[in-house]
């Protein structure tokens, strides 16, 4: 079955590790997000991708940083420079266009930094 | 920047009872999303509405365009129905900018 696969589901790290989380779908989707989710507040965008070798700055870029390498893959690093890296991260991808489009979303990775 | 405002945050109800969940936006859209997120995180597309109504099973979404305004319905509700659903909008279409901008969503219980 299609769909977006991220892992792994919870990931510890001590403070001042860089961090890597895995986002690979295989529905032929050409635009690629990643979102942040902390408690009490909706998801904020961190990265977004929508051609291949392409990505652009969500609302929350710093201390984050992404690849686009191949159209089903993209990954996020969570860097030392992220303050609060400890949080939800959900990876979603988008197909279609303006008037006909719709979204399939992951199922999440959990970063714990201690 | 769309602001996305939801009503109630938490919602605890019995098992049977009709629930209505609003969510309101700043900015005029092409078309509004509802999503339900299970405890798990997992979040699932339930709705994307650009006019009108839409039914699945139990769950009916209106939108008014011109109130800037949308309502999730569950009617019948069981405690399976307990998630979190969230209202999300796309960017304002001359922007240039992408990606969904989410409200703070609705904690649901139903209780048995």
């Amino acid at each position: 079955d299609g769909g977006i696969t991220q892992s792994p589901k919870y990931l510890f790290r001590k403070e001042g590790q860089n961090v890597t989380l895995s986002c690979e779908q295989n529905l032929n989707h050409d635009a690629m997000y990643w979102y942040r989710q902390d408690p009490g507040q909706g998801l904020r965008l961190i990265y977004y991708s929508q051609i291949v070798n392409d990505f652009q700055k969500g609302d929350i870029a710093e201390g984050y940083s992404v690849s686009r390498e191949k159209k089903e893959s993209f990954p996020l690093t969570v860097t030392s420079a992220q303050k609060n890296p400890t949080a939800f991260y959900l990876c979603a991808s988008r197909y279609g266009t303006f008037h006909n489009y719709g979204y399939t979303f992951g199922s999440g990775t959990r970063l714990t930094v201690v | 920047k769309n602001e996305v405002e939801q009503s109630p945050q938490n919602l605890t109800a019995q098992e049977g009872e009709f629930i209505t969940i609003n969510c309101s936006y700043s900015v005029g859209i092409s078309a509004l999303h509802w999503l339900q997120q299970h405890p798990g995180g997992g979040i699932v597309s339930l709705f994307m509405l650009s006019s009108g109504k839409k039914k699945h099973g139990r769950l009916i979404a209106t939108i008014n365009i011109q109130e800037k305004h949308s309502s999730l319905h569950i009617t019948a509700s069981h405690p399976r129905d307990s998630a979190v659903y969230i209202c999300a909008v796309p960017p304002y279409s001359g922007g240039g900018a992408d990606g969904l901008t989410f409200g703070k969503g609705t904690h649901l219980i139903i209780q048995p």
